[in-house]
């Protein structure tokens, strides 16, 4: 089974802070994603890499960073917190190809206060 | 970038088959469609894929009309534990964008 696990279930940040979220997955996949998800707006695509060190911007990049230094690891950056990116922020990979099945990992909640 | 619509909310009974619809109006020659299922506090997940006609798996049908600007996700006798968010995505291809809509929330009842 694919495994794409993130750093934190759960955290509490300050506005101004810099909020890195880690995902890892384990099955080599090519494609990462970043989602948030807010109610009512469903989920909402930030960023994606199609391999290591490669991005391209989402719907909605603006306040956000991406970071994939290896085939394993997609990190998502907040350069300084607002309160308006408080949401579930759901990472997911996918094998190479746009009609790839995504797998999603449990999502991490941030409240920026 | 074809934008898909959904019924917002749905209810149903156990037992019952339970049929949601999705339209993307805009859907281009290479894009699939892909449904996922999302649970509270987890990521959505894989239920189905499909480009034309149906597609059957252990867990749902899929139906897709010759024009393909629709397509209905079918569930066969739902359970309580099919009470989720289900979610219609069309692949953007060659670009690896989808395009998740709000999801159309259903509820089982007992």
């Amino acid at each position: 089974d694919v495994k794409v696990t993130q750093s934190s279930r759960y955290l509490v940040k300050r506005t101004g802070e810099k909020v890195f979220l880690e995902c890892v997955q384990d099955m080599d996949h090519e494609n990462m994603f970043w989602y948030r998800q807010d109610p009512g707006l469903g989920l909402r695509l930030i960023y994606f890499s199609y391999d290591v060190k490669m991005k391209e911007k989402g719907d909605i990049p603006e306040g956000y960073s991406v970071s994939r230094e290896k085939k394993e690891r997609f990190s998502l950056i907040l350069e300084s917190a607002s309160t308006n990116q408080t949401s579930m922020y759901l990472c997911a990979s996918s094998l190479s190809g746009s009609a790839e099945t995504q797998y999603f990992g449990p999502g991490t909640r941030l409240l920026v206060l | 970038l074809a934008k898909t619509t959904q019924p917002i909310s749905m209810d149903s009974y156990e037992g019952q088959e339970v049929n949601i619809t999705c339209s993307h109006n805009n859907i281009a020659t290479n894009d699939y469609i892909t449904w996922y299922q999302q649970f509270p506090s987890q990521g959505p997940r894989f239920i189905i894929q499909g480009y034309k006609t149906k597609v059957t798996n252990e867990v749902a049908s899929l139906f897709i009309p010759a024009d393909r600007k629709s397509s209905t996700l079918s569930l066969p006798r739902v359970s309580l534990s099919d009470t989720a968010v289900y979610y219609c995505l069309v692949g953007t291809g060659g670009t690896y964008k989808y395009i998740f809509g709000t999801g159309t929330r259903l509820k089982v009842l007992a």
